[in-house]
């Protein structure tokens, strides 16, 4: 167990539709990060939030979205959905002083029909 | 632009031999290189790193190497064991600006290893 908790473990809907998905870091963690993971892909990484405020940015589309909320935990929404969202997401969370150990979730596993 | 590369999407070995997992990177200006494991159903998880000043790091069964002349890591596993059958990703690190955890995480498309009985 990483300390991560992401909800809803397992999303089907439906293209155009718009899901939310949370996530909890590690106690005391206050960076969050944010990865896609499409078949044959890599882990994609798409923001990263620290203390509330958006770090970084990477291939996230214009139709995504994320906030970091002042008790840390941090949502992911996505619009417009379309079949190659499909994907599994993982939320993950670092400490200060950070080298790149990163604590991941077990993953958001979006299915768009 | 694939900054990271792991060319072998898969390797089976012999349980009690080496594994030997490679990556490839482009970007000179990583500062550490990772070694992710993921099991099915559950997410990635650390496995072992080193820093760009090192050449190799060595945490009991598991070694990395690092040559920076020829931006390659890679990761020996001796003995193999059949619970190390997994993914591994191969992650390198950048800062993306001073101060705080302003770091960002990039990722290869994973090997999956499996070690045979």
């Amino acid at each position: 167990d990483s300390g991560v908790t992401q909800t809803p473990k397992h999303l089907i809907t439906a293209t155009g539709q718009r899901v939310t998905l949370r996530c909890s870091p590690r106690s005391g963690d206050l960076s969050v990060y944010w990865y896609q993971q499409s078949l044959d892909q890599g882990l994609q990484f798409l923001i990263q939030y620290y203390n509330g405020e958006e770090r970084a940015k990477g291939n996230i589309l214009e139709r995504f979205s994320a906030q970091q909320f002042p008790d840390l935990h941090s949502e992911l929404n996505l619009s417009s959905l379309e079949l190659g969202d499909s994907a599994l997401y993982f939320c993950a969370s670092s400490t200060q002083g950070f080298t790149g150990e990163l604590f991941f979730g077990e993953g958001s596993r979006l299915t768009v029909l | 632009d694939q900054q990271v590369k792991q060319n072998s999407p898969s390797l089976s070995v012999q349980e009690g031999r080496i594994s030997i997992l490679n990556c490839d990177y482009t970007n000179s200006m990583f500062d550490y290189f990772l070694w992710y494991k993921k099991y099915p159903a559950e997410g990635p998880t650390f496995l072992i790193s080193i820093s760009s000043i090192k050449d190799k790091n060595e945490d009991g069964r598991f070694t990395v190497f690092l040559n920076k002349s020829a931006k390659h890591l890679s990761l020996h596993i001796v003995p193999s064991q059949p619970g190390d059958s997994a993914v591994y990703f191969c992650a390198a690190s950048a800062r993306v600006r001073s101060g705080g955890s302003n770091y960002k995480l990039t990722f290869g498309k994973g090997t999956l290893l499996t070690v045979n009985p």
